[in-house]
């Protein structure tokens, strides 16, 4: 099975703040990737798929990158709705789908 | 709108059962993989199952194999997990989500979740 990693676990940032969440794939996964924000007591929420995709509804400041084993999410500008623990997931190998552990964003 | 509730959730003896449901509502449910996905307290996402459009192919992860079987009523646009011989590991907040893209799939809707505890 796919083992997929994500750096750092957690970090604290500031609002308007730029940020990067590195996720990592032990093997090559092509851009099979999605993106998902997570707050307190809620569902998962789909950002970004197909590694760079932004899902319809969510706001520019999110963007995604990379293909292979190595990918990233930036947020260009911190807002207050968006410290939250997001998670990576790979949907390329069939038939196992496996999420990241997440990385927490709070205040600092 | 698309509409997920699962219901089903609660507190139940190891070794015990429960049948979770999920009733979709603003999308074609009959078009769509359908999957079921599961969070233990202050953990990460665990994907428990999937299910085909017509219930011809199901899948599931190692951890629930033999224990739990997906299945789903296109006519009442409804998905459900049964789960037997269950753990205090099966503790978590099960979530309904519809799968997108390819099996195997990305998640683009999500319940709000049903929590199951399993202790004595």
């Amino acid at each position: 099975a796919i083992r997929m990693t994500q750096s750092p676990s957690s970090f604290s940032a500031s609002t308007g703040d730029r940020v990067t969440i590195t996720c990592r794939a032990s093997q090559g996964i092509s851009s099979y990737l999605a993106w998902y924000q997570q707050k307190p007591g809620k569902a998962p929420k789909l950002l970004i798929y197909a590694a760079s995709t932004l899902q319809s509804g969510v706001p520019s400041r999110f963007s995604g990158s990379g293909s292979g084993t190595d990918f990233t999410l930036t947020i260009s500008c911190l807002q207050s709705e968006d410290f939250a623990t997001y998670y990576c997931q790979q949907y390329y190998s069939y038939p196992s789908i496996t999420f990241g552990p997440g990385t927490k964003v709070d205040i600092k | 709108q698309v509409q997920l509730v699962e219901s089903g959730g609660g507190l139940v003896k190891p070794g015990g059962s429960l049948r979770l449901s999920c009733a979709a509502s603003g999308f074609t449910f009959s078009d769509y993989y359908m999957s079921w996905i599961r969070q233990a307290p202050g953990k990460g996402l665990e994907w428990v199952s999937y299910i085909s459009s017509s219930s011809s192919y199901t899948n599931y992860a190692d951890s629930v194999k033999g224990r739990f079987t997906i299945s789903r009523d296109n006519a009442k646009n409804s998905l459900y997990l049964q789960m037997n011989s269950l753990r205090a590991e099966d503790t978590a907040v099960y979530y309904c989500a519809r799968g997108v893209g390819g099996l195997p799939y990305y998640f683009d809707y999500w319940g709000q979740g049903t929590l199951v505890t399993v202790s004595s």
